[in-house]
């Protein structure tokens, strides 16, 4: 099993509706949880970071986090066609592991 | 977060030479950086861990003696494709790691023709 393993997508949703991105992985003891985003020829942007289970909010996006599923996800309400791209979980091991990421477009 | 700039941010090469790649930390003293490679269509994939001041820790299967990385200050790191080949031609990516998180420079897109 992969350390930190994502839906490869690609996901599409129309614009204007909640596009869910998931993530599980696979050390039970890890903290800290990461949501990068990653345009196409750009390098991988931090948009959001979760330490406790449960929601946290911050504009459009929330995450979500439940340790003992062992699964993290990203919420994205009101998709805009400048939210596709490539979403990254990462979790921090003994290093920082990144998903393959999960490829969303949003259509007009 | 931290502030992070890479230079140059594309270059192309002919085979056989070497580029110095730079990666900069602008508002934070980085004790650690870490260099990824990225080709087209695929994940991120960490290469080497850089410590200030010490050697870099690389991963399984990266020539520790193709890439070359130097961080000799705490807001300075470079990775040094000695002797490139087509095959290297891929978005050379560095990163801090600041307060546990982790922020990225722009990238580096290297050619080697």
């Amino acid at each position: 099993q992969k350390e930190v393993e994502q839906n490869s997508g690609p996901l599409s949703v129309p614009e204007g509706a909640i596009a869910s991105l998931n993530c599980t992985y696979s050390d039970r003891g890890s903290q800290s949880f990461f949501w990068y985003r990653q345009y196409s020829g750009k390098s991988p942007e931090l948009i959001m970071s979760i330490y406790s289970n449960g929601d946290k909010e911050d504009g459009r996006f929330t995450a979500q986090l439940n340790k003992a599923s062992q699964y993290v996800s990203l919420l994205i309400r009101d998709s805009q066609p400048s939210d596709s791209a490539t979403y990254l979980c990462a979790v921090p091991i003994n290093q920082f592991y990144f998903g393959t990421g999960t490829s969303l477009t949003v259509i007009p | 977060g931290a502030v992070v700039s890479q230079h140059p941010s594309w270059v192309i090469c002919k085979s056989g030479t070497s580029v110095k790649i730079e990666c900069r930390s602008l508002d934070f003293q980085a004790t650690t950086m870490f260099w990824y490679r990225q080709f087209p269509k695929q994940s991120l994939m960490l290469m080497a861990t850089s410590n200030e001041g010490s050697k870099a820790t690389y991963e399984q299967g990266v020539e520790k003696d193709k890439f070359l990385i130097n961080h000799a200050s705490l807001t300075l790191s470079t990775l040094t494709v000695t002797s490139a080949h087509p095959e290297d031609s891929s978005f050379y990516i560095c990163s801090v790691l600041a307060m546990g998180e982790q922020f990225f420079g722009p990238g580096t897109r290297l050619t080697v023709l």
